[in-house]
């Protein structure tokens, strides 16, 4: 979506390795919602931010959501290959007619053993 | 539970042939939608539900027709094939819109040729 981009497009990390995906809005944003599809599946929901400052975590995942730079960030920790697929942010626009819950591009990651 | 079932997995389709592509889910979820999954075009809105009886375009509805006579069915119907309607298809479904947790199925990966 133009709304919504992420950065960056693509990832490879050596395991263990730390890592950051980041996603920005460019319009106001009224939840931050993250999910994560492996390779030929489906969209698995990861966590949902709605507090301007909010930090969540699931197990070596962790998000926060800036909403005064309209921007949320992944933050994965000691990277495993079971991390490894694209993550995409999605934000809800009420205001946008047809298409009220957008996302973003995604972001590919690999994590080589 | 089974969560969102999609069927079929997979489908080649000659041009002008119809088709429907059929998704349901057992959590007795009021919001269903569909999304087509294109490379460099992210996810888009096909159709979207939020009740029995009750549906509405979302960014790309030309093309295709959806009904929703039953809370647990949402199936998305082809009118007449066209190659421009290659992609992986994907059905979600959850309680009250996807500005909350939204449940995906595993995809329906079409070609038209």
């Amino acid at each position: 979506s133009q709304e919504l981009e992420q950065s960056p497009q693509s990832l490879i990390v050596q395991e263990g390795k730390n890592l950051t995906i980041n996603c920005t809005s460019s319009k106001t944003l009224y939840g931050l919602y993250w999910y994560k599809q492996k390779y030929g599946e489906g969209l698995i929901f990861l966590m949902m931010l709605q507090k301007g400052g909010e930090e969540k975590s699931h197990e070596k995942i962790t998000a926060k959501l800036d909403e005064k730079k309209q921007q949320s960030s992944l933050h994965i920790t000691a990277s495993q290959p079971s991390h490894a697929g694209i993550y995409l942010c999605g934000a809800y626009y009420p205001d946008n007619y047809g298409q009220n819950f957008v996302f973003g591009p995604g972001t590919r990651l690999s994590v080589l053993p | 539970n089974a969560g969102v079932t999609q069927t079929p997995k997979f489908q080649v389709l000659k041009t002008g042939q119809s088709m429907t592509l059929q998704c349901a889910q057992d959590m007795n979820h009021e919001y269903m939608s569909w999304y087509r999954q294109d490379p460099g075009m992210g996810l888009r809105l096909i159709h979207y539900s939020v009740g029995a009886g009750i549906t509405d375009q979302g960014e790309v509805p030309n093309g295709y027709n959806v009904s929703r006579s039953t809370t647990e069915d949402f199936p998305l119907r082809l009118l007449s094939a066209a190659p421009s309607q290659t992609s992986v298809y994907f059905c979600a479904s959850s309680y009250s819109g996807l500005n909350t947790e939204a449940f995906f199925g595993q995809g329906t990966r079409l070609t038209v040729v």
